[in-house]
């Protein structure tokens, strides 16, 4: 198992441009996650996604948009990159029997808007 | 709403040395933490977490933690420290709807020869 991929690894964006983040899961799992990591804010939930179809707002949802067509994929769209967007960004997904079951993350995506 | 407090955003240690990492955690609702390490340049993985009963909980290369209610605390702990233990460390709450995690800011744990 691959367990979650994200592409790029890396990324330079100019104020006003366009991206697609992309993350890939291989575990079945149903749920799915993106978060992003600013320096001394932990992880902030920006959209989740229960199933193929089914996508919900986090904590932090303005300026990016999300779809889920398959289990597998869990693509964040970023419009008008801006600043404030620099960050780390993290795709994870779960199979929860219950509310406690782990999160496993992929190995991010550090995004930079110039 | 729930929220989960990392008292120290870093900690230096000495090598071999014991090391506790401080969280508490504010909700009135079940509980479910979490502790994630991150080392440099990678994703998060799962150290360990409490679900339900032992309130002492043992995970991955040596790192406990224990669930107190009263004080509404998960502080980690690990008797002897690794360079390799270099990382940072981030609790988290779970319990709501849909398996969302509530994270703290994080401590930079920092080992040192």
């Amino acid at each position: 198992n691959a367990g979650v991929t994200q592409t790029p690894k890396f990324r330079i964006l100019k104020i006003g441009q366009s991206m697609t983040l992309q993350c890939a899961q291989d575990m079945n799992h149903n749920y799915m996650y993106w978060y992003r990591q600013d320096p001394g804010m932990g992880l902030k939930l920006i959209y989740y996604s229960v199933g193929a179809g089914i996508t919900d707002k986090g904590e932090v949802p303005n300026g990016y948009n999300v779809s889920r067509s398959t289990t597998e994929y869990f693509p964040l769209r970023l419009e008008l990159a801006a600043p404030s967007q620099t960050s780390v960004y993290f795709c994870a997904s779960s199979y929860p029997l219950d509310l406690g079951d782990t999160q496993y993350f992929g190995p991010g995506t550090r995004l930079t808007v110039l | 709403a729930q929220s989960v407090t990392q008292l120290d955003s870093q900690v230096p240690v000495f090598e071999e040395a014991p090391v506790e990492l401080r969280c508490n955690y504010s909700s009135s609702v079940s509980v479910y933490l979490f502790w994630y390490v991150q080392y440099p340049n990678q994703g998060l993985q799962l150290l360990l977490k409490y679900l339900s009963g032992s309130t002492l909980v043992k995970g991955i290369n040596g790192f406990e933690a224990e669930f107190n209610k009263s004080q509404t605390s998960f502080h980690l702990r690990k008797p002897s420290v690794h360079i390799s233990d270099t990382a940072e460390y981030f609790c988290a709450y779970g319990g709501t709807s849909y398996g969302k995690l509530t994270f703290g800011q994080g401590t930079i744990l920092t080992v040192h020869p």
